[in-house]
Protein backbone atom coordinates (compact mmCIF):
# COMPACT_ATOMS: atom_id res chain seq x y z
CA UNK A 1 0.00 0.00 0.00
CA UNK A 2 1.15 3.24 -1.03
CA UNK A 3 2.35 5.52 2.21
CA UNK A 4 4.42 6.86 4.48
CA UNK A 5 6.67 3.91 6.68
CA UNK A 6 8.06 4.71 9.88
CA UNK A 7 11.26 2.92 11.12
CA UNK A 8 11.58 1.76 14.37
CA UNK A 9 8.13 1.56 15.92
CA UNK A 10 9.50 1.49 19.06
CA UNK A 11 12.56 2.41 20.95
CA UNK A 12 14.22 2.85 24.47
CA UNK A 13 17.61 4.82 24.77
CA UNK A 14 19.87 5.43 27.21
CA UNK A 15 20.84 8.90 27.89
CA UNK A 16 23.46 10.37 25.84
CA UNK A 17 23.08 7.54 22.85
CA UNK A 18 22.53 8.41 19.66
CA UNK A 19 19.36 7.34 16.67
CA UNK A 20 18.15 7.48 13.75
CA UNK A 21 14.90 7.75 12.89
CA UNK A 22 13.89 6.60 9.31
CA UNK A 23 11.10 7.65 6.68
CA UNK A 24 9.93 6.63 3.70
CA UNK A 25 7.22 7.31 1.54
CA UNK A 26 6.43 6.11 -1.98
CA UNK A 27 4.29 9.14 -3.13
CA UNK A 28 6.63 10.96 -4.76
CA UNK A 29 5.62 14.17 -2.56
CA UNK A 30 8.13 16.65 -2.28
CA UNK A 31 7.36 17.75 1.36
CA UNK A 32 8.35 15.78 4.07
CA UNK A 33 7.98 16.51 7.94
CA UNK A 34 9.27 15.18 11.37
CA UNK A 35 7.39 16.26 14.37
CA UNK A 36 6.91 15.88 17.43
CA UNK A 37 3.63 14.89 19.63
CA UNK A 38 3.40 15.94 23.40
CA UNK A 39 0.49 15.62 25.51
CA UNK A 40 -1.92 19.07 25.64
CA UNK A 41 0.70 20.25 22.98
CA UNK A 42 -0.32 18.80 19.82
CA UNK A 43 2.10 18.18 17.06
CA UNK A 44 5.10 20.72 16.75
CA UNK A 45 7.05 20.27 13.70
CA UNK A 46 11.10 19.59 14.51
CA UNK A 47 12.48 19.88 10.80
CA UNK A 48 10.96 19.85 7.19
CA UNK A 49 12.23 19.51 3.35
CA UNK A 50 10.48 20.99 0.25
CA UNK A 51 12.59 18.95 -2.08
CA UNK A 52 15.90 16.37 -2.16
CA UNK A 53 18.87 17.82 -0.32
CA UNK A 54 17.35 20.60 1.30
CA UNK A 55 16.04 20.86 4.84
CA UNK A 56 14.71 23.27 7.14
CA UNK A 57 14.40 24.12 10.64
CA UNK A 58 10.64 23.83 12.22
CA UNK A 59 9.40 25.16 15.74
CA UNK A 60 11.24 22.81 17.90
CA UNK A 61 14.43 21.62 16.07
CA UNK A 62 17.05 21.93 18.94
CA UNK A 63 18.77 18.25 19.46
CA UNK A 64 17.65 16.92 15.79
CA UNK A 65 19.61 17.02 13.23
CA UNK A 66 17.91 15.74 9.53
CA UNK A 67 18.98 15.00 6.40
CA UNK A 68 17.15 14.10 2.87
CA UNK A 69 19.37 12.66 0.24
CA UNK A 70 16.95 11.15 -1.34
CA UNK A 71 13.35 12.52 -2.32
CA UNK A 72 11.18 9.55 -0.65
CA UNK A 73 13.81 9.13 2.52
CA UNK A 74 13.70 11.68 5.36
CA UNK A 75 15.72 10.93 8.67
CA UNK A 76 15.65 11.95 11.82
CA UNK A 77 18.82 11.53 14.06
CA UNK A 78 19.55 12.21 17.72
CA UNK A 79 22.68 12.91 18.56
CA UNK A 80 22.67 12.92 22.32
CA UNK A 81 19.59 11.70 23.58
CA UNK A 82 17.78 13.73 26.46
CA UNK A 83 15.07 12.59 28.55
CA UNK A 84 13.42 15.80 27.15
CA UNK A 85 13.14 14.05 23.93
CA UNK A 86 10.86 11.35 25.18
CA UNK A 87 8.33 11.60 22.51
CA UNK A 88 6.06 9.93 19.78
CA UNK A 89 7.32 10.98 16.59
CA UNK A 90 5.33 11.22 13.19
CA UNK A 91 6.60 11.58 9.70
CA UNK A 92 4.48 13.27 6.99
CA UNK A 93 4.81 14.20 3.59
CA UNK A 94 2.90 16.13 1.26
CA UNK A 95 2.15 17.76 -2.05
CA UNK A 96 -0.89 20.30 -2.74
CA UNK A 97 -2.97 17.85 -0.42
CA UNK A 98 -2.80 17.76 2.92
CA UNK A 99 -0.49 15.35 4.80
CA UNK A 100 -0.15 11.78 4.70
CA UNK A 101 1.12 10.60 8.60
CA UNK A 102 3.08 7.23 9.48
CA UNK A 103 2.01 5.52 12.23
CA UNK A 104 4.39 7.20 14.48
CA UNK A 105 7.80 6.16 16.77
CA UNK A 106 7.28 6.13 20.46
CA UNK A 107 10.63 6.76 21.47
CA UNK A 108 11.60 7.15 25.47
CA UNK A 109 14.84 7.97 27.03
CA UNK A 110 15.60 7.00 30.15
CA UNK B 1 2.64 33.15 11.95
CA UNK B 2 0.25 30.79 11.81
CA UNK B 3 -1.43 29.27 15.05
CA UNK B 4 -4.37 27.06 15.43
CA UNK B 5 -6.27 27.23 19.33
CA UNK B 6 -8.82 24.70 19.70
CA UNK B 7 -10.35 25.38 23.31
CA UNK B 8 -11.64 22.30 24.31
CA UNK B 9 -9.56 19.54 25.99
CA UNK B 10 -11.62 17.14 26.62
CA UNK B 11 -15.57 16.65 25.34
CA UNK B 12 -17.58 13.69 26.86
CA UNK B 13 -20.70 12.87 24.16
CA UNK B 14 -23.71 10.65 24.23
CA UNK B 15 -24.04 7.97 21.05
CA UNK B 16 -26.27 9.34 18.86
CA UNK B 17 -25.92 12.99 20.44
CA UNK B 18 -24.49 15.25 18.07
CA UNK B 19 -21.02 16.79 18.48
CA UNK B 20 -19.11 20.19 17.91
CA UNK B 21 -15.30 20.84 18.01
CA UNK B 22 -14.09 24.51 17.94
CA UNK B 23 -10.92 25.62 16.02
CA UNK B 24 -9.67 29.17 15.85
CA UNK B 25 -7.31 29.92 13.75
CA UNK B 26 -5.03 32.70 13.08
CA UNK B 27 -3.14 33.45 10.17
CA UNK B 28 -2.39 36.64 7.75
CA UNK B 29 -3.59 35.54 4.76
CA UNK B 30 -6.30 32.61 2.90
CA UNK B 31 -5.95 29.57 5.14
CA UNK B 32 -5.85 26.59 4.07
CA UNK B 33 -7.72 24.37 6.85
CA UNK B 34 -7.45 21.04 7.78
CA UNK B 35 -9.15 18.80 10.62
CA UNK B 36 -7.36 15.09 11.84
CA UNK B 37 -8.12 12.20 13.30
CA UNK B 38 -6.30 10.14 15.60
CA UNK B 39 -7.19 6.98 16.99
CA UNK B 40 -5.18 5.61 20.03
CA UNK B 41 -1.73 4.46 19.20
CA UNK B 42 -2.65 4.91 15.67
CA UNK B 43 -1.33 8.17 12.96
CA UNK B 44 -3.27 11.13 12.13
CA UNK B 45 -6.24 10.49 9.06
CA UNK B 46 -7.38 13.49 7.62
CA UNK B 47 -11.02 13.64 7.90
CA UNK B 48 -11.34 17.01 5.77
CA UNK B 49 -10.08 20.30 4.15
CA UNK B 50 -10.96 23.43 2.96
CA UNK B 51 -8.90 25.49 0.48
CA UNK B 52 -11.45 27.57 -1.29
CA UNK B 53 -15.00 27.49 -2.20
CA UNK B 54 -18.15 26.88 -0.47
CA UNK B 55 -17.42 27.44 2.93
CA UNK B 56 -19.49 24.13 4.49
CA UNK B 57 -17.07 21.17 3.77
CA UNK B 58 -18.06 17.46 3.86
CA UNK B 59 -15.66 15.28 5.03
CA UNK B 60 -15.39 11.18 5.53
CA UNK B 61 -17.26 9.19 7.94
CA UNK B 62 -19.69 11.39 8.58
CA UNK B 63 -18.14 14.70 9.51
CA UNK B 64 -18.33 18.22 8.44
CA UNK B 65 -17.09 21.62 9.19
CA UNK B 66 -17.80 25.21 8.64
CA UNK B 67 -15.48 27.84 7.60
CA UNK B 68 -16.17 31.16 8.98
CA UNK B 69 -13.87 33.87 8.04
CA UNK B 70 -15.26 36.86 10.08
CA UNK B 71 -14.64 34.33 13.17
CA UNK B 72 -11.90 33.09 12.26
CA UNK B 73 -13.05 29.56 12.78
CA UNK B 74 -13.43 25.99 11.03
CA UNK B 75 -15.67 23.91 13.37
CA UNK B 76 -15.97 20.29 12.86
CA UNK B 77 -19.05 18.66 13.03
CA UNK B 78 -21.59 15.32 13.45
CA UNK B 79 -24.96 15.28 13.59
CA UNK B 80 -24.73 11.42 15.52
CA UNK B 81 -21.95 10.29 17.12
CA UNK B 82 -20.56 6.13 17.25
CA UNK B 83 -18.52 5.04 19.70
CA UNK B 84 -16.08 4.63 17.09
CA UNK B 85 -15.67 8.21 17.08
CA UNK B 86 -13.59 8.17 19.91
CA UNK B 87 -10.36 9.35 19.18
CA UNK B 88 -8.53 12.43 19.61
CA UNK B 89 -9.06 15.43 17.10
CA UNK B 90 -6.81 17.83 15.84
CA UNK B 91 -7.72 20.97 13.69
CA UNK B 92 -4.50 22.49 11.38
CA UNK B 93 -3.67 25.16 9.67
CA UNK B 94 -1.29 25.72 6.44
CA UNK B 95 0.19 28.56 4.00
CA UNK B 96 -0.39 26.31 0.78
CA UNK B 97 -2.22 22.89 0.28
CA UNK B 98 -0.91 21.19 2.38
CA UNK B 99 2.94 22.53 3.24
CA UNK B 100 4.11 23.15 6.80
CA UNK B 101 0.86 22.93 8.59
CA UNK B 102 0.61 24.51 12.02
CA UNK B 103 -1.71 22.13 14.39
CA UNK B 104 -3.68 23.24 17.68
CA UNK B 105 -3.36 20.77 21.11
CA UNK B 106 -6.00 18.51 20.03
CA UNK B 107 -9.51 17.86 21.55
CA UNK B 108 -9.97 14.29 22.71
CA UNK B 109 -13.50 12.81 22.73
CA UNK B 110 -14.69 10.28 24.50
CA UNK B 111 -18.12 8.92 23.59
CA UNK B 112 -20.48 7.16 26.34
CA UNK B 113 -23.04 4.38 26.20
Amino acid sequence: NAGVTQTPKFRVLKTGQSMTLLCAQDMNHEYMYWYRQDPGMGLRLIHYSVGEGTTAKGEVPDGYNVSRLKKQNFLLGLESAAPSQTSVYFCASSYLSGYTFGSGTRLTVV
Amino acid sequence: AQSVTQPDIHITVSEGASLELSCNYSYGATPYLFWYVQSPGQGLQLLLKYFSGDTLVQGIKGFEAEFKRSQSSFNLRKPSVHWSDAAEYFCAVGADTGYKLSFGAGTTVTVRA
